[in-house]
């Protein structure tokens, strides 16, 4: 089967780093994605990593490991406008589909 | 470039009734999804083209509701009749081909009485 987890909500203040995790299990494994969807918005793509290790995007960092199932998503310097909900997605590759399996979100508040 | 464009962005129905959404994808994507998000949740895929030809339509509830993608640019996706638990944002996505990174339209929040 197919589970993503990811925690509800978080809280974090303004200036500080925040680190959201996500655990996965799947089968035909292809990349791990980051989304930020504000309310009442649409999903933007923030990260995408597919090998193993760390990357850095200005503020916003992804880390993949695959053989733990394990991502998270790292956000320094919050400002107020990151407070939005981040959704861990699976890239899952079965024959002829190609598609993405999305996590129930991280909704982030960020106070001042 | 131009995003992917989606109409209406709002929509009340009662229940019973039929509605339908449409869907632009950016210029090129020969993919294209259909994914309906209920409130707090993630997006769940309905339904994935790749051009004019469904690859993937595993999770959609086929007894109400249909898409399709004649020329293979633009979509249309129908429910009908609609249920309460119907209620939810209807986001359409498209993306290159063979690339996992999919460009989200604005969706359609539909409320179902």
């Amino acid at each position: 089967g197919q589970n993503i987890d990811q925690p509800t909500e978080m809280t974090a203040t303004e200036g500080a780093i925040v680190q959201i995790n996500c655990t996965y299990q799947t089968s035909g494994f292809n990349g791990l994605f980051w989304y930020q969807q504000h309310a009442g918005e649409a999903p933007t793509f923030l990260s995408y990593n597919v090998l193993d290790g760390l990357e850095e995007k200005g503020r916003f960092s992804s880390f993949l490991s695959r053989s733990k199932g394990y991502s998270y998503l790292l956000l320094k310097e919050l400002q107020m406008k990151d407070s939005a909900s981040y959704l861990c997605a699976v890239g899952n590759y079965g024959g002829a589909t190609n598609k993405l399996i999305f996590g129930t979100g991280t909704l982030l508040a960020v106070q001042p | 470039e131009a995003g992917v464009a989606q109409s209406p962005r709002y929509k009340i129905i009662e229940k019973r009734q039929s509605v339908a959404f449409w869907c632009n994808p950016i210029s090129g994507h020969a993919t294209l999804y259909w994914y309906q998000q209920i409130l707090g949740q993630g997006p769940k895929l309905l339904i994935q083209f790749q051009n004019n030809g469904v690859v993937d339509d595993s999770q959609l509830p086929k007894d109400r509701f249909s898409a399709e993608r004649l020329k293979g640019v633009d979509s249309t996706l129908k429910i009908q009749p609609a249920k309460l638990e119907d209620s939810a944002v209807y986001l359409c996505a498209s993306s290159r081909p063979f690339s996992n990174e999919q460009f989200f339209g604005p969706g359609t929040r539909l409320t179902v009485l």
